[in-house]
């Protein structure tokens, strides 16, 4: 079974441009989960979709969003890029209260 | 809010020591607790889990208790080997809450030989 899947594996853009990251959560899953990590921090939580609704979000600017798709996979998009926002972004999906796997991440570098 | 607290690292042990990695929580409801574990340059991966109270979850040699009366989930595993240098986070999830997977800041463990 496949697991999550999250593209590209690695982002370059410069300031002010917009980023796009993509997640594929596992079969069956409902619920996926946007984290930042930045270096040398721990996982900041983005954002929270369920059954194509945003449950919740972190303590983030407006310039971060994000949508579920009907197959439940999920996008991010992170608008006029800042240089702070140099980070592994993870996804991660789970269904009601199991655990949520996670995926490899994508790493964006604001240049 | 819901939130875990976990002990600082990093944490720097000679193979095959003892490990303890202090982890606390506060949560509203009843929560699932959660070890993930992240090795250099990979995403997290689910170590172990307990659901309920007085449950342990074990894997690869890690145990956990959840102990509702400490409010507590401590890591530990009796000889650590240097694949075990990784960094380790507490989470909780409380079913049907409105908050998603509550991080740890994440503990740094390195195993030296």
């Amino acid at each position: 079974e496949a697991g999550v899947t999250q593209s590209p594996t690695h982002l370059i853009k410069t300031r002010g441009q917009q980023a796009t990251l993509r997640c594929s959560p596992i079969s069956g899953h409902t619920s996926v989960y946007w984290y930042q990590q930045a270096l040398g921090l721990g996982l900041q939580f983005l954002l929270w979709y369920d059954e194509g609704e945003e449950r919740n979000r972190g303590n983030f600017p407006p310039r971060f969003s994000g949508r579920q798709f009907p197959n439940y996979s999920s996008e991010l998009n992170v608008n006029a890029l800042e240089l702070e926002d140099s980070a592994l972004y993870l996804c991660a999906s789970n269904f009601a209260d199991t655990e949520a796997f996670f995926g490899q991440g994508t790493r964006l570098t604001v240049v | 809010g819901d939130s875990v607290t976990q002990m600082e690292g990093p944490v720097t042990l000679s193979e095959e020591a003892f490990l303890t990695i202090n982890c606390t929580y506060t949560a509203t409801g009843y929560p699932s607790l959660f070890w993930y574990v992240q090795y250099p340059g990979e995403g997290l991966q689910l170590l172990l889990k307990a659901t309920k109270a007085d449950d342990k979850g074990s894997n690869k040699g890690f145990e956990a208790t959840y102990r509702k009366e400490t409010t507590s989930f401590h890591l530990e595993k009796g000889s650590v080997q240097v694949s075990d240098s990784a960094v380790y986070f507490c989470a909780l999830s409380v079913y049907r809450g409105n908050t998603p997977l509550v991080f740890g800041k994440g503990t740094r463990l390195s195993v030296i030989a």
